[in-house]
């Protein structure tokens, strides 16, 4: 069993949906991640989280410790939202990273 | 202000060659990591560092070794190449704590 488990591995939105990405982990963190990466590999921080809530433009990003999961939402979703986003947490000075979801946004 | 640059950006090598890849950021970071990205295995740590002079192994070590004499440099060394380690390779750079700045990534192949 992964360390980190991502769903749903592939999510297909019609613009304009409220998306949300689940992120569960079974190790002590002291941090996690969520990146996005783009069809041509580049890859994007979009969030570090310790605990709370982040929120940046329309994305929002949610930490529960102690029931070890993470969200990251996506309101007022558009086609260049389309990437694949990655749970990453930092845990016992080592990293691990979720599989990814692939989300496609249609027009 | 370049952020994170990795060099070179593709290479293809032999087996048993020997390269290094090049990682410079110019943003003062302390910590920086390599990664490599393999399909259906999803992003993998290989060694990082927590400041100049020191390096730490990640998940997948094996094969590879770092040096970071430099803070604003993290060079990664293949010895032997081997084509298990056909990748696409990251690097980034943070503060202690903070968001990860990433490359654009080095594809190599070994054949």
């Amino acid at each position: 069993k992964n360390e980190v488990e991502q769903s749903p591995q592939n999510l297909t939105a019609q613009e304009g949906e409220f998306i949300t990405i689940n992120c569960s982990y079974s190790v002590g963190i002291s941090a996690l991640h969520w990146l996005q990466q783009h069809p041509g590999g580049g890859i994007v921080s979009l969030f570090m989280l310790s605990s709370g809530k982040k929120k940046h433009g329309r994305l929002i990003a949610t930490i529960n410790i102690q029931e070890k999961h993470s969200s990251l939402h996506i309101t007022a979703s558009h086609p260049r939202d389309s990437a694949v986003y990655i749970c990453a947490v930092w845990a016992n000075n080592d990293m691990r990273f979720g599989a990814g979801t692939r989300l496609t946004v249609k027009p | 202000n370049a952020g994170v640059t990795q060099t070179p950006k593709f290479r293809v090598l032999k087996t048993g060659q020997s390269m290094t890849l090049l990682c410079a950021q110019d943003m003062n970071h302390e910590y920086m990591y390599w990664y490599r990205q393999d399909p259906g295995m999803g992003l993998r740590l290989i060694h990082y560092s927590v400041g100049e002079g020191t390096t730490a192994k990640g998940e997948v070590p094996d094969g590879y070794n770092v040096s970071r004499l430099k803070k604003q440099n993290f060079l990664l060394g293949l010895e032997s190449a081997a084509p298990s380690q056909t990748s696409v390779y990251f690097c980034a750079s943070s503060y202690v704590g903070t968001a990860l700045h990433f490359g654009d990534g080095t594809r190599l192949s070994i054949l």
